[in-house]
């Protein structure tokens, strides 16, 4: 079974400064893909970024990008010049996916993040 | 664009009662998944739906059913509701389409179901 693993539970930034989220997983699959949700206090579901596994470039968004390590396991989130709406809780979440459909997400625990004035 | 509908936004039930959260996904996606996120925790998977078969089943209790509809609509019956059933309802869609493969899923904005 595949497990997602983000080791900071909270974390805060000034507004206009570049602040990382961290977050690593752990799988026996070779297919897959791995994102970034963003979750405000309205509680929606927003989608930040993806990656898949077989591209070795990292995938950018604007002032969001990712260091994906797959040897490491590794899918950091990098926020640059943090706006005071990027105040969310951040979930990195693992699909893994087969010829003919995909799977569930599986998520990791968050990370609240706070960007202060 | 149009994003995935779920409704009602909001439901209050009494312990041992009834509760039917409806999904409408995406136009044109065929792939329908149910998350539920109690309070501080993360989304766990319930169950998905590919062309109205039923895909994949995660930890959904026996008192929960759903089904996906020919319009691709789908519906979570909740039974015997318990207080620990109180939690955000996600509904998600994909397009998996024929060739299969992966393809991002896209949340709706969830059913809140409070269970008295």
């Amino acid at each position: 079974a595949q497990t997602v693993t983000q080791s900071q539970p909270e974390m805060s930034v000034q507004e206009a400064e570049t602040v990382t989220l961290s977050c690593t997983y752990d799988t026996s699959e070779s297919n897959y893909y791995l994102f970034w949700y963003k979750q405000p206090p309205s509680r929606q579901m927003i989608l930040v970024i993806r990656q898949e596994a077989y591209k070795q470039q990292n995938a950018t968004e604007n002032r969001f990008s990712v260091n994906f390590q797959k040897a490491a396991k590794s899918f950091s989130l990098k926020i640059s010049d943090s706006q005071l709406g990027d105040t969310a809780m951040y979930f990195c979440a693992f699909m893994s996916y087969y010829q003919g459909g995909s799977e569930k997400l599986v998520f990791g625990k968050g990370t609240k993040l706070t960007v202060n004035p | 664009a149009a994003g995935v509908i779920q409704s009602p936004r909001h439901l209050i039930k009494e312990k041992r009662e009834t509760a039917t959260l409806k999904c409408y996904p995406i136009p044109r996606h065929d792939t329908v998944y149910w998350y539920q996120q109690g309070p501080g925790q993360d989304p766990q998977f319930l169950i998905s739906f590919y062309e109205k078969m039923q895909s994949d089943k995660g930890s959904i209790p026996d008192r929960f059913s759903a089904q996906q509809f020919s319009d691709y609509h789908s519906e979570l019956n909740m039974s015997s509701l318990e207080l620990g059933d109180s939690a955000l309802y996600f509904c998600a869609s994909s397009l998996v389409g024929l060739a299969g493969g992966p393809d991002t899923q896209y949340f709706g904005p969830g059913t809140r179901l409070t269970v008295l």
